[in-house]
């Protein structure tokens, strides 16, 4: 049991250049989020599925765009990276969007853009 | 939207102390409180977490607090030991928002020997 698994660990892309981010999770949870951690400002929600074939907004969707393959797997999409995108990434996952349900994350991506 | 504020950013404690780290949110329609433990280069982890119903929770040597009337919580770890160093933070979640957290900004604590 894995857990909540993200791919690749680590990239470097020059400005302008696309790249997907990949995220599966082994525990059959519903919802699925992706979120960015900057330096001093916490974590930002991107992106969230709450079920399989949904996917909505969060507080800094621009620049991205998501995928909910299946159930087990939500990709992040960076069509034209930008130096400002540079951020670690996490995926995570929930077993619904009923309040409380705890959200597990992953390793986390190292995103630079030159 | 929801926003959540922390403090402090950095917190330096001789082990054994206890650590307060304190959190205020702004939409009196938040009702979830989990706060998350980052050591250096990991994934954030549940430590504990506590709902609008409830006043207090404890386990073991970490408690949180909430006062819904000031909406703001806490987070109280006593016995500090090294291995508590990391970086914490705080979230609120909104009544029907989806399970979507706002996190506060984090609060680097360091327990020195």
């Amino acid at each position: 049991n894995a857990g909540v698994t993200q791919t690749p660990k680590f990239q470097v892309l020059k400005t302008g250049q696309s790249m997907t981010l990949q995220c599966a999770q082994d525990m059959n949870h519903n919802s699925m989020y992706w979120y960015r951690q900057d330096p001093g400002m916490g974590l930002r929600l991107i992106y969230y599925s709450a079920s399989e074939g949904t996917t909505d907004k969060g507080e800094v969707p621009n620049g991205y765009n998501v995928s909910r393959l299946n159930k087990r797997e939500f990709s992040l999409r960076l069509e034209s990276a930008a130096p400002s995108q540079t951020s670690v990434y996490f995926c995570a996952s929930s077993s619904g969007t009923g309040i409380g349900n705890t959200i597990y994350f992953g390793e986390g991506s190292w995103l630079t853009v030159v | 939207g929801e926003n959540v504020e922390q403090h402090p950013s950095t917190l330096s404690v001789q082990e054994g102390d206890s650590a307060v780290i304190k959190c205020t949110y702004s939409d009196s329609a938040s009702n979830y409180f989990p706060w998350y433990k980052q050591e250096l280069g990991k994934r954030p982890q549940l430590i504990i977490d506590i709902r609008s119903n409830v006043g207090e929770k404890k386990d073991q040597r970490i408690a949180v607090t909430l006062n819904k009337t000031a909406k703001h919580f806490s987070l109280h770890i006593t016995e500090t030991q090294p291995e508590d160093s990391a970086v914490y933070f705080c979230a609120a979640s909104l009544t029907g928002g989806g399970n979507k957290l706002t996190f506060g900004t984090g609060t680097q604590l360091k327990v020195e020997l």
